[in-house]
């Protein structure tokens, strides 16, 4: 059964610094990997997606890296801003199974 | 086009009530999900939908709910005899279905259940 898991939990950076968020899934046979945004009370914003055979996207200042030998997943967020606050969650989705296995997410918090 | 809408935002419940969702894919996405979080948590896979068919449920899915997705269009959710436990934000996803490993999934902005 895989699971993902997101650390840290937390994270509160001063705004212009430069962070990763990580990702761990146990089951390297996924069909991609996603990352998205939840804002509080709200839904989901995709953000990237990283197909298995890709190690990495980009998209402005983000960047996701896939390592799945590791089982391993990255997101950089490059010169964060306060409007980055939010949740950020990973998500597998396994080979034909449609269904999207989602981390607990990492709740970002970036002081003025 | 509008993305995938959701009805109503917010419900609030008693116990033992029967509730009714309804969900509004991206206009011709094929495929239809719904999901359930909890406060603190990633979403959770509940059912999913290929046009008008339910092709997988979780187990997550008890007895007391059933989901519908009439000609292949909107999407209904509902729950029987709601219990405290209930109490969640139910989401709802489509994609265009094309089989591919670049399919995203667009979420809606949920429903939000209380279950007093």
């Amino acid at each position: 059964k895989q699971e993902v898991t997101q650390i840290p939990a937390a994270l509160s950076v001063p705004e212009g610094e430069n962070l990763v968020l990580n990702c761990s899934f146990t089951d390297s046979a996924i069909y991609n990997l996603q990352w998205f945004r939840q804002d509080p009370g709200k839904g989901l914003t995709s953000l990237l997606l990283i197909q298995s055979s890709q190690r990495e996207q980009t998209s402005g200042r983000l960047n996701a890296s896939l390592d799945k030998s590791s089982g391993r997943s990255t997101l950089y967020i490059a010169a964060s801003q306060p409007g980055d606050s939010a949740t950020y969650l990973c998500a597998c989705e396994e080979d034909s199974s449609y269904k999207l296995i989602f981390g607990s997410g990492t709740r970002l918090l970036v002081r003025p | 086009d509008t993305g995938v809408s959701q009805d109503p935002r917010h419900k609030i419940t008693k116990r033992g009530q029967n509730v009714t969702f309804r969900c509004d894919p991206i206009s011709e996405h094929n495929r239809l999900y719904w999901y359930r979080q909890t406060l603190g948590q990633g979403p959770e896979f509940l059912t999913y939908f290929q046009n008008e068919a339910q092709l997988e449920k979780s187990r997550l899915l008890s007895d007391r709910f059933s989901a519908e997705r009439p000609k292949g269009s909107f999407s209904t959710l509902e729950i029987q005899r709601t219990e405290q436990g209930d109490s969640a934000m139910y989401l709802c996803a489509s994609s265009s279905g094309s089989g591919t490993a670049t399919d995203t999934q667009y979420f809606g902005p949920g429903t939000r259940l209380t279950v007093l």
